[in-house]
């Protein structure tokens, strides 16, 4: 049974990183078949996706062109964690944040996700 | 961008009815599309990929149709849980979702 877990702050100032954390367990960060996604929901935007990062012999990421130059992501393989960077963020950043699953490369759905952690983006 | 348009935005059913909620694409998705319930303070559930394929664990209750630029989310007759937001993907080109369809208690 896959399961993630997340965590992070849920308030971040103006022009700071957001960053969060997502912990899985029942499958591996570093799956040779997986990507680790983050989406985000606000009123304004709906739902979006923002990226992945998975492990084909080293790691990938991919992003949505709309936060390319602002986003990053990074594993820690010792913990099953993935997490998510967004810097320099603005109140449009604000919404709730999931982390999900997509389990395999070739399809992009998302079968598991994060419970979703609300970041609200204010001084 | 493929733009995903649901309607009803909003229905209004009572338990034991029948669900049809529809998905629109801006360009043809093939058979990319996946359907999500959202349940609140949840995580969303996959329902359907692959336009007509269940997810693990899902109940037949629930079936997806369509291909090209036409979805549909069939629910055969609502159960109390079954009361939720419900979204869809495409997965044709970079993903993008509906804005959601409510599924109301009449």
């Amino acid at each position: 049974q896959v399961q993630l877990q997340q965590s992070g702050p849920g308030l971040v100032k103006p022009s700071q990183t957001l960053s969060l954390s997502c912990v899985i367990s029942g499958d591996s960060v570093s799956s040779s078949s997986a990507a680790w996604t983050w989406i985000r929901q606000s009123p304004s935007r709906g739902l979006e996706w923002l990226g992945k990062t998975y492990y084909r012999s080293k790691w990938y990421s991919d992003s949505a062109e709309s936060v390319k130059s602002r986003i990053s992501f990074n594993v820690d393989t010792s913990k099953n964690q993935v997490f998510l960077h967004l810097s320099s963020v603005t109140p449009d950043d604000t919404a709730t944040y999931y982390c999900a699953r997509q389990p395999s490369g070739w399809v992009v759905y998302f079968d598991h996700w994060g419970q979703g952690t609300l970041v609200t983006v204010s001084s | 961008e493929v733009v995903l348009t649901q309607s009803p935005a909003t229905l209004s059913l009572s338990p034991g009815d029948r669900a049809t909620l529809s998905c629109r694409a801006s360009q043809r998705v093939s058979s990319s599309l996946a359907w999500y319930q959202h349940r609140p303070g949840q995580a969303p559930r996959l329902l359907i990929y692959g336009a007509s394929t269940r997810a693990t664990g899902i109940p037949d209750r629930f079936s997806g149709s369509g291909s090209g630029t036409e979805f549909t989310l069939t629910i055969s007759s609502l159960q109390s849980e079954d009361f939720a937001l419900y979204y869809c993907q495409q997965y044709n080109d970079w993903p993008t979702f509906g804005q959601g369809t409510k599924v109301e208690i009449k």
